[in-house]
């Protein structure tokens, strides 16, 4: 089983500060996506990353596949209360249709 | 608007009750998962499906088993529920396409269970 590990695993702020969520393997995927969950929900996709060295942009959020395609990043910038939430990253290893899901980053913005 | 249904928000049930999760999605959606949730542990798979009376085993398939007799329906079963099994579970459905949508997972509201 391919592993993806997320850090941190909590991350408190305050509304307006700036955070970096970390998605790390020693596999390979061939896309990784982001989603978050809100409580009560299921998640929801943010983005797909498909290409090495890929940079997404949603708004004030900000997504990088490593150019291994082992890693990936998510950054926030001037954080608000609206973002709070589990943020799950989950890769897809070859041409399968599973996906493999980090243990989630639960963020809390603070007004 | 896409949507894919479970049956029941908050579910309670005994030790060695047979419990029975139900996932509905209106997107005609080839394939279907069934994960469960726990605080630490991200989403681990229990079972999915690729077409109507097919299944696959994921990472954590003991002590349930599955159902799809239709393509728009997934039901996951836990033969004589424990304790351990306590958990919040997610239904998913998804359509192999192409470009960014790839494998994009549409998920249910999902069913937190409590076994006493």
């Amino acid at each position: 089983t391919q592993l993806l590990e997320q850090s941190p695993q909590f991350l408190s702020i305050q509304e307006g500060e700036n955070l970096t969520v970390y998605c790390n393997s020693s596999s390979v995927f061939s896309s990784l996506q982001w989603y978050r969950q809100e409580p009560g929900e299921g998640p929801v996709l943010l983005v797909t990353v498909v290409t090495g060295g890929e940079v997404k942009k949603l708004k004030r959020l900000t997504f990088q596949f490593g150019d291994a395609r082992k890693d990936s990043s998510l950054h926030i910038t001037a954080a608000q209360p609206g973002d709070t939430g589990l943020y799950l990253c989950a890769g897809v290893a070859g041409s399968a249709r599973q996906l493999t899901f980090g243990s989630g980053t639960q963020l809390t913005v603070l007004p | 608007d896409v949507k894919v249904t479970q049956s029941s928000r908050y579910l309670v049930k005994r030790t060695g009750e047979k419990v029975f999760l139900e996932c509905v999605q209106d997107m005609d959606h080839e394939n279907m998962f069934w994960y469960r949730q726990d605080p630490g542990l991200g989403l681990r798979l229990i079972y999915f499906s690729y077409d109507v009376k097919m299944k696959e085993k994921g990472d954590i398939p003991e002590g349930y088993s599955v159902s799809r007799e239709k393509k728009e329906r997934f039901s996951l079963i836990l033969e004589s529920a424990s304790t351990n099994q306590t958990s919040m579970y997610l239904c998913a459905s998804s359509s192999p396409g192409q470009g960014s949508s790839y494998n994009e997972q549409f998920f249910g509201p999902g069913t937190r269970l409590t076994v006493l």
